[in-house]
């Protein structure tokens, strides 16, 4: 079965550094990964989607990498704010919009 | 972008009582909608998928007589949960795909606040 892992559960950094969050998964070959963000007590909210024949994708402070090779994706916030707290999820589409999704990485950026 | 909500947004409940969960979308169509349970500490996890006009398609696991779907409308999908017990007790959160009638990518999926229920 579809198995993906994000590489913690918690990261902890200081405010103007660069978080990394990495996204492994296994049995699979995806055509598109997706990152959500996460606060308690809220449903997710869409981040940004990379396809498979895409190698980068920004969105203002956010960066996302996918390569198929190595199964991965990395999804970097530079020059990170308290404000980027939350627990970041990375979901694979399955088929038909049915997603499923890692563990999540809570992020803590602290002033 | 596009905006899912729920209702209610949290409920408590006696043991053995049902209880009805809405999802909407509000500004675009959505003939496919979405379930997710997610426990403390846990990450959602797909129950089932609501189809307009046709049956709901459930994962594997999922009891379809314990988790009522009904998708009535293209704006509109609810989850009951019949005779809940205290192991219900999760967040339940609902998904939309927009069809690209509200704009944003195809893939993009809208999901909605969730809804905390408490079965006692």
């Amino acid at each position: 079965s579809q198995k993906i892992e994000q590489n913690s559960e918690a990261l902890n950094i200081q405010e103007g550094k660069t978080a990394t969050l990495t996204c492994n998964y296994t049995n699979y070959s995806p055509a598109y990964l997706q990152w959500y963000r996460q606060d308690p007590g809220r449903g997710p909210v869409f981040l940004l989607l990379i396809r498979e024949n895409e190698k980068e994708k920004r969105k203002e402070r956010l960066k996302v990498t996918f390569d198929t090779t190595l199964k991965q994706s990395l999804f970097h916030i530079t020059a990170s704010q308290p404000a980027d707290s939350a627990t970041y999820l990375c979901a694979l589409d399955i088929g038909g919009g049915k997603l499923i999704f890692g563990q999540g990485t809570e992020l803590s950026v602290k002033p | 972008g596009a905006v899912v909500s729920q209702h209610p947004s949290w409920v408590i409940c006696k043991s053995g009582t049902s209880v009805k969960i809405e999802c909407r979308s509000l500004d675009f169509q959505a003939t496919t909608m979405f379930w997710y349970r997610q426990f403390p500490k846990q990450s959602l996890m797909l129950m089932a998928t609501s189809n307009e006009g046709s049956k709901a398609t459930y994962e594997q696991g999922v009891e379809k007589d314990k988790f009522l779907i009904n998708h009535a409308s293209l704006t509109l999908s609810t989850l009951t949960v019949t005779s809940a017990h205290p192991e219900d007790s999760s967040f339940y959160i609902c998904s939309a795909r927009d069809q690209g009638l509200a704009g944003g990518t195809y893939n993009e999926q809208f999901f909605g606040p969730g809804t905390r229920l408490t079965v006692l």
